[in-house]
């Protein structure tokens, strides 16, 4: 099974700051998506990124994918109090007979103070 | 649309018993996954259904099983549960395989085993 180590676990930050969440890994992830989940909700997806070196960007939000396919990145420009939640990135891997099995970093918990 | 639905939302057991676990996926999707969710793990990947076919397994004892309807409806069963087993369940419906496309989470269903 592949592992993605994302960083950090906790952000707290002031609005209008501007902020970076990472997800890493030693494997080759064939796309990796990043969801954002609310308490009492599911995760809902934000971004698939699957081109190495890909960037993405949804208003205030940049989502990179690494040339290697091995690691990514959320850039959050001006956060809002309404950017508050649990960030968490998901690769699904390459081949072999867990094709298209996601995996799910531990995710980031963002609190965005007004 | 109707979106991903899951049965019941809450939910109390006792070690030992077993828990059934419903889902509905929207309409047209055929893929179905489950997820176990909790502090310490994160989000876990159970299994993945696709077309009454199980198509993708995590890494969970034989305990945790699962199946899917011709109407691509979804049940999870956890046997002889343990205090660990404590955990959101999500389940994740696409209309493909889930690694081919978009998966809607739904709400959850919360287990607590006492």
């Amino acid at each position: 099974t592949q592992l993605l180590e994302q960083s950090p676990q906790f952000l707290s930050i002031q609005e209008g700051e501007n902020l970076t969440v990472y997800c890493n890994s030693s494997s080759v992830f064939s796309s990796l998506q990043w969801y954002r989940q609310e308490p009492g909700e599911g995760p809902v997806l934000l971004v698939t990124v699957v081109t190495g070196g890909e960037v993405k960007k949804l208003k205030r939000l940049t989502f990179q994918f690494g040339d290697a396919r091995k690691d990514s990145s959320l850039h959050i420009t001006a956060a809002q109090p309404g950017d508050t939640g649990l960030y968490l990135c998901a690769g699904s891997e390459a081949g072999g007979t867990s094709y298209g099995k996601l995996t799910f970093g531990q995710g980031t918990i963002l609190t965005v103070h007004p | 649309k109707a979106g991903v639905t899951q049965t019941p939302r809450y939910l109390i057991k006792t070690r030992g018993q077993q828990v059934t676990l419903s889902c509905s996926p929207i309409s047209g999707h055929r893929s179905v996954s489950w997820y176990q969710q909790t502090p310490g793990q994160g989000l876990q990947f159970l299994f993945e259904y696709f077309s009454e076919t199980q198509r993708n397994k995590g890494n969970f004892p034989g305990r945790f099983s699962g199946r899917q309807f011709s109407n691509s409806r979804s049940e999870m069963n956890v046997s002889t549960l343990e205090l660990g087993d404590s955990a959101l369940y999500l389940c994740a419906s696409s209309v493909g395989l889930a690694a081919l496309g978009t998966q809607y989470f739904g709400p959850g269903t919360r287990l607590l085993v006492l």
